[in-house]
Order: C-alpha cells, then structure tokens, then sequence
C-alpha cells in the first residue's frame, strides 16, 4: 500500500499570513501515461464531513477560495494558504487515489 | 448535484455486524465510484473501501478485507457497508462518498456515527 506522510503534525499561524503544508507519498502518484498526479487535499472540520480543495495536485475544485493552491511532483506535495483566515481553522488531509487500497495522509491541524 | 444521505447512528455489542447505508439523490451511483471512510474519536481519516458499481470493481483496505463489505444497490441508487464482528475501537463517524471513476472522492454523506458497546 502506499503510505502517506505529512509535516507538521500541526501550526498555528496568524491571520493573514501564510500557511504551508508537505505531504509525501512512498511512492510516485504520477500517472506518466496520462501526466496526472492522483493526489488530493481534504478539508476537515469538526461536526462536517470533508470538503475536497484541491486534485490532481494543483487543481483548485469548484467554489474553494483562491488562497487555497497545490503543487508538487512525483512523491512530495504542498497545500499554500496564502493568507490564512479565520474559517480555515481544520485539519488538512492529503489523499492518494493512484493505487487501491486508496490512503490519507494522518492529517496537519492549522489553528490561528 | 447529487446529494448523500446515510442511515442513522447505531451502537452495536461487540462481535455483532452493522450495516450503513448511503442513499443518494439527483444523480446516479451507477457511473461513480463510491467509497467508505471513517474517523474514529481523535484520530485521522481512513479509507476502508469502495466500489464501482458500473464496472463491479472494489477495493479494500487490507485492514478490514474479510470484515467489510461494500455493495451498491442500482435500483434505489443506494450503497452499503457491512462491517461484521465488531470491536471497541471500531467506534469511529462513518462517511460515504461518491467520487469519480478515478476514485476521487467529490461528494460526502453528512456521517453516521457507530457506537459498539457493551
């Protein structure tokens, strides 16, 4: 199974200012036939199920505010807050949907 | 846009089964995939499986292969989990989702919370 990773465990950071989060897989998630990286970014908050921010590594999902960005290649991933607010308080998961069984990363709690 | 609706919360003894439905409204389940994740109190998100139901492939995580089971019934556009012999620390929020035929989860239940207890 590929085994998902991610720094920190958790960061407390000021309104307005930025929010960076690496995630690592065990293995390549890039699809070479199509060039798709199978990696996505969960938004979790207390009491809501999880809301999806960003796929095939960089790609924004419909209605998620702009802050939100990815980027990476291969195994080594990042989700940028750009200028942190007070709604994004939640935990982050990254998510490799590449090979099943499919895996989360544990999580990086961002608090202000 | 599709919405996910999920049965209610249960408390199951320990080494009984659960079954968790997922019902779904305003589109079909048929060309999707349909995957289970759970959270347990404290802890982390886990996938434990999925299905594609036009294609009958499934996946399991291989800490629940043999204890869980995952079906998706096309003629009320309604899917399944079935856990069985359940334990304490199977205590955890259960959600489905509804995701791309790359197995992109999209669209999440509201959860259904599971209790075991003696």
């Amino acid at each position: 199974d590929i085994v998902m990773t991610q720094s920190p465990d958790s960061l407390a950071v000021s309104l307005g200012d930025r929010a960076t989060i690496s995630c690592k897989s065990s293995q390549s998630l890039l699809q070479s036939s199509n060039n798709k990286i199978f990696l996505a970014w969960y938004q979790k908050k207390t009491g809501q199920p999880p809301k999806l921010l960003i796929y095939w590594a960089s790609t924004r999902e419909s209605g998620v505010p702009d802050r939100f960005s990815g980027s990476g290649s291969g195994t080594d991933f990042t989700l940028t807050i750009s200028s942190l607010q007070a709604e994004d308080v939640a935990v982050y998961y990254c998510h490799q949907y590449y090979n099943g069984p499919f895996t989360f990363g544990p999580g990086t709690r961002v608090d202000i | 846009q599709v919405q996910l609706v999920q049965s209610g919360a249960e408390v199951k003894n320990p080494g009984s089964s659960v079954t968790v439905s997922c019902k779904a409204s305003g589109d079909s389940l048929r060309m999707y995939s349909i995957v289970w994740v759970r959270q347990a109190p404290g802890q982390g998100l886990e996938w434990m499986g999925g299905i594609i139901p036009i294609f009958g492939t499934s996946h399991y995580a291989k800490k629940f292969q043999g204890r869980v089971t995952v079906t998706a019934d096309e003629s009320t556009n309604t899917a399944y989990m079935e856990v069985n012999r359940l334990r304490f620390d199977d205590t955890a929020m259960y959600y489905c989702a509804r995701g791309t035929l790359n197995w992109l989860p999209d669209n999440w239940g509201q959860g259904t919370l599971v209790t075991v207890s003696s």
